[in-house]
């Protein structure tokens, strides 16, 4: 079966734009989760969403944003770019999202903002 | 709040050399653990994952022990090969709150030389 497609998987913008990230979680997966990779931080946890909904947010300012479809499939967005969001943006998708669920992760989307 | 620290990389083998990867936790309940594996340009997969005290998961040779007096799940395997090459990040989730967000760690670079 497919795993999870992030699209797209490489781009470029300039500080202050703008940037929505796609992503579409294995067929049957309710649960969309969000992670920024950096060298300096490790992974960190933008938001989860399960059925259309928010369920859990990490720390990031308001820019980050995101919402899921009815089909599961999910965006991110983020607002007014800043030089720091350059990294590796992972999705990932599980059943439930609860419990000790695994979680797929897809194979990124990489911003670098100049 | 939780956290897992993981022994600082990269750490550089020969092929067929015997490898632990240390990972320590702090959790405030009963949390399941995990070892993911990143390997260039792809996002992370799961590799092994414990869900109770005593439990060993194991996969592809790898193996980790749930170890709750020392609140350790070293990652080993006894012979590694050039294609182990890879990132691996330790993760932790333990549902406190209703949420069951993995927390990880920074992850430990393993190189290995033919």
């Amino acid at each position: 079966k497919a795993g999870v497609t992030q699209t797209p998987r490489y781009l470029i913008k300039t500080r202050g734009q703008q940037v929505t990230l796609s992503c579409s979680p294995i067929s049957g997966h309710r649960s969309v989760s969000w992670y920024q990779q950096t060298p300096g931080q490790g992974l960190q946890f933008l938001f989860e969403y399960f059925s259309e909904t928010q369920r859990n947010k990490g720390n990031f300012p308001g820019r980050f944003s995101g919402r899921q479809f009815s089909n599961s499939r999910s965006e991110m967005n983020v607002s007014t770019l800043e030089l720091g969001d350059s990294a590796l943006y992972l999705c990932a998708s599980s059943l439930k999202g609860s419990g000790a669920n695994v979680l797929t992760f897809g194979a990124g989307s990489r911003l670098t903002v100049l | 709040g939780d956290s897992v620290t993981q022994m600082e990389g990269p750490v550089t083998l020969s092929e067929e050399a015997f490898l632990t990867i240390n990972c320590t936790y702090t959790a405030t309940g009963y949390p399941s653990l995990f070892w993911y594996v990143q390997y260039p340009g792809e996002g992370l997969q799961l590799l092994l994952k414990a869900t109770k005290a005593d439990d060993k998961g194991s996969n592809k040779g790898f193996e980790a022990t749930y170890r709750k007096e020392t609140t350790s799940f070293h990652l080993e395997k006894g012979s590694v090969q050039v294609s182990d090459s890879a990132v691996y990040f330790c993760a932790l989730s333990d549902g406190v709150g209703g949420s069951y967000i993995p927390t990880f760690g920074r992850g430990t670079s393993l190189i290995v030389h033919p």
